[in-house]
């Protein structure tokens, strides 16, 4: 079955550093990957996502590279800033599956 | 503009009792989908429907019910509340599934059974 491991978290940065969240999945058939950031006390929100290999998504300042010979999709932001702090789940869903899978989801906190 | 809307916020049930979440979207979208947060668990299917009068069940359903009779609705029934249930609960939705399945959630309900 399809499934997404997530780094553990909670991540603790100093503003202005660079971040990395590791998402690796396991899929049958062609997945396409998402992150999606949920900020306190709001429902999940799209941050970007990638459908085929070799692509890289990109908003915000984040980007992912969807790498199919390394099963991966880890997030990446080269300077976090404080308004960054929000829990960022890795996501993948494949077009003969109707549900979404979600990874557990990594808490990061920037401190100023 | 709307998008995805859930109630209540906030509940408190006691074990036993019963509850409908309410789920109402305006985007037209065919999908919508019923997940259950845990702490360190991430998001876990409980239902979701492709449809007007189509449901399924997701990796959870013990203990739910669902119905969609119309495109905008999607409730969430819980009929005997069990402590297990403690959880926020999203309701989402999209237009279509896989590399299209961009997914809007509600701003979530978070229920405590005691």
């Amino acid at each position: 079955g399809n499934s997404v491991t997530q780094m553990e978290g909670p991540v603790t940065l100093s503003e202005e550093a660079f971040l990395t969240i590791n998402c690796t999945y396991t899929a049958t058939g062609y997945p396409s990957l998402f992150w999606y950031v949920q900020y306190p006390g709001e429902g999940l929100q799209l941050l970007l996502k990638a459908t085929k290999a070799d692509d890289k998504g990109s908003n915000k300042g984040f980007e992912a590279t969807y790498r199919k010979e390394t099963t991966s999709f880890h997030l990446e932001k080269g300077s976090v800033q404080v308004s960054d702090s929000a829990v960022y789940f890795c996501a993948l869903t494949t077009y003969n599956n109707n549900d979404m899978r979600f990874g557990a989801g990594t808490r990061l906190t920037v401190k100023p | 503009n709307a998008g995805v809307t859930q109630t209540p916020k906030f509940r408190i049930l006691k074990i036993g009792q019963s509850m409908t979440l309410q789920c109402t979207q305006d985007m037209n979208h065919n999908y919508m989908y019923w997940y259950r947060q845990d702490p360190g668990m991430g998001l876990k299917l409980i239902y979701y429907s492709v449809g007007a009068g189509i449901t399924d069940k997701g990796e959870v359903p013990n203990g739910y019910n669902v119905s969609r009779s119309t495109t905008e609705d999607f409730p969430l029934r819980l009929e005997l509340a069990a402590p297990s249930q403690t959880s926020v609960y999203f309701c989402a939705s999209s237009r279509d599934r896989g590399s299209n399945t961009e997914a809007f959630f509600g701003q979530g309900t978070r229920l405590t059974v005691v």
